[in-house]
């Protein structure tokens, strides 16, 4: 079946440090792959998108590259804020109307 | 700006005592929607997907009876949690999607539940 699987949190990190948070999945056909982030308190909000193999997403100072070959999409940031702790969550679509995600990363970000 | 609405953002209830979530697609037609439940700390649990006229399909383990689901029009999903108790305090979050493909989710700011 279809899943994905993230890489376990906390992850904390100084201002300005590179984050990666590693996701790969499993699935049949030929999904699509997102990233959301979810703000204290909030609900989730699309960060970026990739719809087929090699595509790279980006928003923010964020980028994912949609990697079939390790199925994988990990999300990166070259320098990190204060302002990006939040939840981040690996999701994969198929067509179809649901959506399957991952755990969540949580980011701590010190000043 | 948003494009799912979600209503009320926090509700605190008696138990016993049942509420209503509201969710509105604003600029789009959404025949499903999705109801999401959120544990402290844990990731959306998927509760059901709302079928604008007709009943809602629930995942397993999720009580219809309980939280009962209508999709009354093309841009509006209620959620209903009837006869709330403690246990059903939690975040819950709706979300949907415009209907060409691969389009993401969009998601409502969350309904946070305590039943007293």
């Amino acid at each position: 079946g279809n899943s994905v699987t993230q890489m376990e949190g906390p992850v904390t990190l100084s201002e300005e440090a590179f984050l990666t948070i590693n996701c790969t999945y499993t699935a049949t056909g030929y999904p699509s792959l997102f990233w959301y982030v979810q703000y204290p308190g909030e609900g989730l909000q699309l960060l970026l998108k990739a719809t087929k193999a090699d595509d790279k997403g980006s928003n923010k100072g964020f980028e994912a590259t949609y990697r079939k070959e390790t199925t994988s999409f990990h999300l990166e940031k070259g320098s990190v804020q204060v302002s990006d702790s939040a939840v981040y969550f690996c999701a994969l679509g198929t067509g179809g109307f649901k959506t399957i995600f991952g755990a969540g990363t949580r980011l701590f970000v010190k000043a | 700006g948003a494009v799912v609405s979600q209503h009320p953002s926090r509700v605190i209830c008696k138990s016993g005592t049942s509420v209503k979530i509201e969710c509105r697609s604003l600029d789009f037609q959404a025949t499903t929607m999705f109801w999401y439940r959120q544990f402290p700390k844990q990731s959306l649990m998927l509760m059901a997907t709302s079928n604008e006229g007709s009943k809602a399909t629930y995942e397993q383990g999720v009580e219809k009876d309980k939280f009962l689901i209508n999709h009354a029009s093309l841009t509006l999903s209620t959620l209903t949690v009837t006869s709330a108790h403690p246990e059903d305090s939690s975040f819950y979050i709706c979300s949907a999607r415009r209907e060409t493909y691969n389009s993401p989710l969009h998601f409502g700011n969350g309904t946070r539940l305590t039943v007293t």
